[in-house]
Parts: C-alpha cells; structure tokens; sequence
C-alpha cells in the first residue's frame, strides 16, 4: 500500500501520559500536514512541514504538541501531559506540490481518547 | 487567510443532481479552490480543485464564476454512497490550508 499511513490508529490512555503518533507520507512528497479533527467539525489545521522544515504551527496549539521531521519523510506529533480535551481523531496528510495549491492525500487518522 | 462559508447541511434523493455553495468572500490572487469529501471515521478525501470558470472531472464539476467569490461543486445524479460531509478550501502558495465546518449531504432512497 502506497498510501498515506498513520499509527497507532487508536491510542487510549489516561490523563497527564504523554503519546506519540507516527505518519508516513507517501515516498517523497515533500509536504506534510497534521490535523485535528473532533466529532461534528471539520479537520482543525495544527502544523505543516515542507521536506524536513516545519513551516507554520498553529497559534492555537499548545506548547504540550510538538511535531517533528526528521529527515524530510516520516513525521511524529507528539502530546505531552495529555488532557481530556485532547481527545480527537489526528489526521495526516501529504502531497507532492511545493504549494497549497494541490491535492492533499490523507491518510486513515490516529484516534485518541484520553480518559 | 480566506474564511470560507457553506450550508451545514443538505438532503437529496438518489439520482438528483446536487449542487452545494461556497462563499469565499476573500480569497486571494492565488488562492485555489479545492473541495474534499468525507466519510465517517476516514480521512478527506480530494473531489475537485479549480482556480477559475468550469472544472470537470469523472465525479464532479466545480463552477467559479469570474469574481472568485464563490464555487460550486455539483455533483450529477448521487447515489446513497454519496453521503458524506464535503469541504470547500481554498488556499494558494502561502500558509496553512483551512477547513470549515463542511455540509453534510445526507442522500435518500
């Protein structure tokens, strides 16, 4: 499969824990996008990446996330001190365009339930 | 950024042509206008994007007129497999790319 894929795809833990999710773009799309999604609304934009570059974080997003790069493919969001509010569906997605202009493949999400 | 704004939700029934409005009142020289769609639990999904005029693809046509200020998607005869909630975004060469709340099309038998 050459899709778009995100893990774990469901994590459940309890508050104050840190977790960490993974995405792995498709083989050399140079931009990455991580989303937040909660039931009823549409994905909460919170960070992209241009090769290993992250480009603009949201100034919504607290200092508990943090994403990161490495080396221009995989990407990992990580959330420290979890909280309840932080409980959503993460999405990632990638494309291949060196601008927004293009069609961002996503991939299934990394459900999160903090209890 | 450019907000956009779209109807929360729609019904049809299977085989009617489905029209859904977005207003992006202030979108950019460079702005595209791409629309995704979405079903339960799964990430978006790329229906169509155009900067202007008609777009046409095997699923849908997106209408721009010459102000930009507003699309179109239609979608041509829908199926119940065609409920799902879709996005209108629209964004250019800069900065992050923004959904809004969606409509939800809900098709009937």
């Amino acid at each position: 499969d050459t899709g778009v894929s995100q893990n774990p795809r469901h994590k459940i833990t309890k508050r104050g824990q840190n977790v960490t999710f993974r995405c792995d773009p498709i083989s050399e799309h140079n931009r990455l996008y991580w989303y937040r999604q909660t039931l009823g609304q549409g994905p909460e934009f919170l960070t992209y990446f241009q090769n290993e570059a992250q480009l603009e974080k949201s100034r919504l997003l607290s200092d508990r996330f943090s994403a990161e790069r490495p080396k221009g493919s995989f990407s990992t969001l990580e959330i420290q001190r979890t909280e309840q509010g932080d409980s959503a569906m993460y999405l990632c997605a990638s494309t291949p365009s060196l601008t927004n202009t293009g069609e961002l493949f996503f991939g299934e999400g990394s459900r999160l339930t903090v209890l | 950024l450019a907000k956009t704004t779209q109807p929360i939700s729609m019904d049809s029934y299977e085989g009617q042509e489905v029209n859904i409005t977005c207003s992006h009142n202030n979108i950019a020289t460079n702005d595209y206008i791409t629309w995704y769609q979405q079903f339960p639990s799964q990430g978006p999904r790329f229906i169509i994007q155009g900067y202007k005029t008609k777009v046409t693809n095997e699923v849908a046509s997106l209408f721009i007129p010459a102000d930009r200020k507003s699309s179109t998607l239609s979608l041509p005869r829908v199926s119940l497999s065609d409920t799902a909630v879709y996005y209108c975004l629209v964004g250019g060469s800069q900065g992050n790319l923004i959904f809004g709340k969606g409509t939800k099309l809900s098709v009937k038998p």
